[in-house]
């Protein structure tokens, strides 16, 4: 079985400051891990994804995530947050399909 | 290249009315998936088809069903609709699930 736990509903950011949503996860064996943002009234978007490889991973609009495997978790990064960013962010875990977390909602306030 | 195609976008629907919902992946891809996605409950897994073959399901009655054509594109049918299937459904499409996930834009159904 494999799930994904968001813990956050909601992160609130100062414009400039750093961010973090944080993502852990349980699977058998090893997991590929993602990162979706959803704007309203749209599908998600993909961010990034961990397979193997270097545990820090960058991925679209200066976004990156530590994948963690002693802690199980894979938390989203960025140094300097935009009010732009403020939208929904999804874990996801993929394994025979894949699950998503409950969402954070970033909102980055000016 | 075109991305995931979802029709319609707003459905509006009666209880106890049935709903077809259509998606066409992105060309190339092999492997379908189906959300459901509500304020409350979050993004839901529905079903999976890869090859005209539904390969995972969720936890959903089988009110929910879906098929897959040999051109790869899927459709989702509910029939005897409930007040609580309103909601945003995602379609999805990947050539593997190391590439990840490309979504549509959901179709949004109301039932009343």
């Amino acid at each position: 079985a494999q799930s994904v736990a968001q813990p956050e509903d909601q992160v609130n950011v100062a414009e400039g400051n750093p961010l973090t949503v944080k993502c852990t996860y349980s699977v058998s064996g090893n997991p590929y891990l993602f990162w979706y943002v959803q704007y309203p009234n749209r599908g998600l978007q993909f961010l990034l994804k961990y397979i193997t490889g270097d545990n820090l991973v960058k991925g679209s609009y200066g976004f990156e995530a530590e994948f963690n495997k002693s802690q199980t978790s894979f938390h989203l990064k960025k140094p300097s947050a935009l009010v732009s960013d403020s939208a929904l962010y999804f874990c996801a875990v993929s394994l025979n399909d894949m699950r998503f977390g409950a969402g954070t909602r970033l909102t980055v306030k000016p | 290249k075109a991305g995931v195609t979802q029709t319609p976008r707003y459905l509006i629907k009666t209880r106890g009315q049935q709903v077809t919902l259509s998606c066409s992946p992105i060309s190339g891809h092999r492997s379908v998936s189906w959300y459901q996605q509500t304020p409350g409950q979050g993004l839901q897994f529905l079903f999976e088809y890869f090859s005209e073959t539904q390969r995972n399901k969720g936890n959903f009655p089988g009110r929910f069903s879906g098929r897959q054509f040999s051109n790869s594109r899927s459709e989702m049918n509910v029939s005897t609709l409930e007040l609580g299937d309103s909601a945003l459904y995602l379609c999805a499409s990947s050539s593997g699930s190391s590439y990840g996930y490309t979504f549509g834009s959901g179709t949004r159904l109301t039932v009343v």
